[in-house]
């Protein structure tokens, strides 16, 4: 079935540090893929998105390009910040239903 | 700004007990979702609903699982004979569209229901 892999956290940057965070997936067909991100006591929020092959999401200086060819989808930041500190999730959906399959996510520190 | 409510925040329960967690969606959305993460575990897809039907669920939601939307506004998932298993961090999302593929709504997510069975 489908399923899709992050790399292990935690990952502990200093301030203004590159950040990437590694996704791969694996899906029957063409799906669209998701960042997700878990502020300390919120719920999870859509941080980007990427629906077709070679599609780039980008928010909040976060960006992440849709590889067909190596079925993966690399969270990157230029430049981090304390602000940026929180779980990310790499997810897939190949539905309109609401299915969505996420990693087991990725825990970023940022420390000043 | 809009936002999906949850409650409670954390429920310990005893085995076999029946548990209602109880979500708001946000007032215009019409597609709802339940999602539960095991500690140290992945995200999981519980059920999706809509138009008062259940539209996909996972093979975890079994009969021992439903979920209600009783008066317009209240989303609930209901555990009728918790296990221990069943502890876990259970997610509520909605949705103004069908989500979250190819042109799709996207899925605005609570804080999560703690539950801990015992």
């Amino acid at each position: 079935g489908d399923s899709v892999t992050q790399m292990e956290g935690p990952v502990t940057l200093s301030e203004e540090a590159f950040l990437t965070i590694n996704c791969t997936y694996t899906a029957t067909g063409y799906p669209s893929l998701f960042w997700y991100v878990q502020y300390p006591g919120e719920g999870l929020q859509l941080l980007l998105k990427a629906t077709k092959a070679d599609d780039k999401g980008s928010n909040k200086g976060f960006e992440a390009t849709y590889r067909k060819e190596t079925t993966s989808f690399h969270l990157e930041k230029g430049s981090v910040q304390v602000s940026d500190s929180a779980v990310y999730f790499c997810a897939l959906s190949e539905s309109n239903t609401g299915k969505l399959i996420f990693g087991q996510g990725t825990t970023l520190q940022v420390k000043p | 700004e809009p936002e999906v409510t949850q409650t409670p925040s954390h429920q310990v329960t005893q085995m076999g007990q029946e548990v209602i967690l109880r979500c708001v969606p946000i007032s215009n959305h019409l597609y709802f979702y339940w999602y539960r993460q095991i500690l140290g575990q992945k995200v999981e897809f519980l059920v999706s609903f809509y138009n008062n039907e259940i539209s996909e669920k996972s093979e975890i939601f079994d009969d021992q699982f439903s979920v209600e939307r009783p008066d317009g506004s209240n989303f609930t998932l209901k555990i009728r004979s918790t296990k221990l298993e069943d502890s876990a961090m259970y997610f509520c999302a909605s949705s103004s569209q069908q989500g979250p593929g190819l042109g799709a709504g996207e899925l605005f997510f609570g804080e999560g229901s703690r539950l801990t069975v015992l």
